[in-house]
């Protein structure tokens, strides 16, 4: 079946450090990809997303490249800010239905001044 | 336009209680997911709505149920309610199409006792 691996938090990093978030995923035929977001308190946000493989989802500084060959999409920002404490969710679709979406467990971020 | 809004935010519930959680959809949105994510965990796909008919279903035992209406709206019955129900359940909405994104609610927090 489809599964998310992502790696374990909780990150802490310092204002304009570099971030990497590692995902892998084992999936039947070819998913597309996605990262969301979740601030304290409220839903999930999608961040970014990439449909096939050596596509490159972007936003707000975020990047995640879709690696078929490693099975990965490594979420990376290249200046982190305070603003970016979140927990963060890779996940995939199942192919033929983009919404039944299959998760990782999450990576919480906190980001120091 | 207005988001996805769930109520109740909260709500407590004793073992082998009912429950029903409520999620009205982003307008114009006629496809309707529901999510349980428990304390620490990736977020699981319980089941999705689209046109008042369920089309797609996780990994969870009949006691859960849904509806959707004409409007999109949508609810989530639980019935037998176990401890391991709690979490927070998270409804999202879409459009028709693959590549629609979804778009969470903020959640409802269900504590069983």
């Amino acid at each position: 079946g489809n599964s998310v691996t992502q790696m374990e938090g909780p990150v802490t990093l310092s204002e304009e450090a570099f971030l990497t978030i590692n995902c892998t995923y084992t999936a039947t035929g070819y998913p597309s990809l996605f990262w969301y977001v979740q601030y304290p308190g409220e839903g999930l946000q999608l961040l970014l997303k990439a449909t096939k493989a050596d596509d490159k989802g972007s936003n707000k500084g975020f990047e995640a490249t879709y690696r078929k060959e490693t099975t990965s999409f490594h979420l990376e920002k290249g200046s982190v800010q305070v603003s970016d404490s979140a927990v963060y969710f890779c996940a995939l679709n199942r192919p033929g239905s983009a919404r039944q979406l299959t998760f990782g467990s999450g990576t919480q971020l906190t980001v120091l001044p | 336009e207005t988001g996805v809004t769930q109520s109740p935010t909260h709500l407590i519930k004793t073992r082998g209680q009912q429950v029903t959680l409520r999620c009205s959809s982003q307008s114009g949105h006629n496809t309707v997911s529901w999510y349980q994510q428990a304390l620490g965990q990736g977020p699981q796909f319980i089941f999705q709505y689209y046109r008042e008919e369920e089309n797609g279903r996780g990994n969870f035992p009949p006691r859960f149920s849904g509806l959707q209406f004409p409007n999109y709206s949508s609810e989530l019955n639980v019935n037998a309610l176990e401890l391991d129900d709690s979490a927070l359940y998270l409804c999202a909405s879409s459009l028709e199409g693959s590549n629609s994104p979804l778009y969470f609610g903020n959640g409802t927090r269900l504590t069983v006792t």
